[in-house]
């Protein structure tokens, strides 16, 4: 059974940098999967961040690519999240998940990240 | 980027109701519809794939179908743990996108 887990600051401040990592458990980073990071700002609906695959390639959303980088460290089996240049806008719970077949099969437990000064 | 509009935003039934959701999609996503089912405090969960393929362990009460660029999820008889909110996603093309969320309340 794959898990995964969010970790990272629950607080950042405006413009800065958001940054969070996802430990993957029970499964191989390494899988023929694609990794992923979705975002549900409170209250409201779900929103595709953006992807990698084990070997680096990735995917972004156009609305957030020029801010947004994912990779990943296969020696930890986990991938990582930062965001710059953040605003009130960005704040919400941060959900890492698998992806197969292009359909999100597992998630992790999500971590709000709060951005305010 | 395609367009996912789920109808209705809400729905109040009873325990024992046959309720159904629905997706549109803003261009042709073939059979490539995911629904996933999302409780208070909780992250999605997986319910169903191309279309009207059951994820494992996924109980027999829900169905889904489509017809063109129309989906649509059925719960033919809701029980107390299905009040929540259902998210379809299409799994055709990038960017991934999801529909803005159908809230099954309690009547």
């Amino acid at each position: 059974q794959v898990q995964l887990q969010e970790s990272g600051p629950g607080l950042v401040k405006p413009s800065g940098t958001l940054s969070l990592t996802c430990a993957v458990s029970g499964g191989s980073i390494s899988s023929d999967n694609w990794w992923s990071w979705v975002r549900q700002p409170p209250g409201k609906g779900l929103e595709w961040i953006g992807e990698i695959y084990h070997s680096g390639s990735t995917n972004y959303n156009p609305s957030l690519k020029s801010r947004v980088t994912i990779s990943v460290d296969k020696s930890k089996n986990q991938f990582s999240l930062k965001l710059s240049s953040v605003t009130a806008a960005d704040t919400a719970v941060y959900y890492c998940a698998r992806i197969l077949s292009n359909y999100f099969d597992y998630w992790g437990q999500g971590t709000l990240v709060s951005v305010s000064s | 980027d395609i367009q996912m509009t789920q109808s209705p935003s809400s729905v109040s039934a009873s325990v024992g109701d046959r309720v159904t959701i629905t997706c549109r999609a803003s261009q042709g996503i073939a059979s490539w519809l995911a629904w996933y089912q999302q409780k208070p405090g909780k992250a999605p969960k997986f319910l169903i794939y191309a279309a009207s393929s059951l994820q494992s362990g996924v109980p027999s009460r829900f169905s889904g179908s489509e017809s063109g660029t129309d989906f649509t999820l059925t719960i033919s008889s809701l029980q107390p743990e299905d009040f929540a909110t259902y998210y379809c996603q299409q799994a055709n093309s990038l960017p991934r996108t999801f529909g803005q969320g159908t809230k099954v309340e309690i009547k």
